[in-house]
């Protein structure tokens, strides 16, 4: 295991639903990150976060939210989604924040979640 | 525009043969590039990084390559086995940014 664990495994909810993803890292790192993956599509970078403060948000709709109570910790909430919101939404987390450049950080990743919305 | 392509998409082979995934990169400027593994239902997990100075990085039968004059990247995979069906992630990554490709879902069949 990478270290990273991510709840609930899969999730089905409604387009009116209110739902939380949970993310948890037990790597003692100060990095972490909200992905999502679509099929046949590149990993979508969606949240990043420093030492529990948001450092950069890539135009993701604010039907996500995100909240890092912690440096261990890091949630999704989900509210009034679409069905082209359904994904696998992976948490990643590194020692550092990647901008560091050189040999640079590797981040581990959760088993994420598979969300479907109907 | 940064981009990161990997070819083929999908790939079928028998146990026990040999195979070469190939990453093509327009990323700019280069800082280091990881391939990943990511099994089905599972996160991806690194298995190489390298930087602008070194062509070659081994992980037990898995051997990365990288042309950074042609932006060019390789993951060569011997003797395969049924545990290497996943799909193979190429990640490139510039100043403060990942840039991932689709990946190469690969099928290693008995």
């Amino acid at each position: 295991e990478t270290g990273v664990t991510q709840t609930p495994r899969h999730l089905v909810m409604g387009m009116t639903n209110k739902k939380s993803l949970k993310c948890e890292q037990h790597l003692g790192h100060n990095a972490m990150y909200w992905y999502k993956q679509s099929a046949k599509k590149p990993l979508e970078l969606m949240f990043v976060y420093s030492l529990e403060e948001r450092v950069e948000n890539n135009s993701v709709p604010s039907r996500f939210s995100p909240e890092c109570p912690n440096s261990s910790h890091l949630f999704l909430h989900l509210h009034t989604l679409q069905p082209e919101d359904s994904a696998l939404y992976l948490c990643a987390s590194s020692q550092e924040l990647v901008t560091s450049g050189g040999y640079g950080e590797t981040q581990y990743f959760g088993p994420g979640t598979r969300l479907l919305v109907l | 525009k940064n981009q990161v392509e990997q070819s083929p998409q999908s790939l079928i082979i028998l146990e026990g043969k040999n195979c070469t995934l190939q990453c093509n990169y327009t990323v700019s400027p280069f800082s280091n590039l990881r391939w990943y593994k990511q099994d089905t239902g599972r996160g991806p997990v690194s298995l190489t990084i390298m930087t602008f100075s070194e062509n070659t990085k081994s992980n037990g039968r898995y051997t990365a390559t990288l042309d950074a004059d042609t932006k060019q990247s390789s993951l060569h995979i011997t003797a395969s086995q049924l545990s290497d069906s996943a799909s193979y992630i190429c990640v490139v990554s510039a100043e403060n940014q990942f840039y991932f490709g689709t990946g190469t879902s690969l099928t290693v069949i008995p």
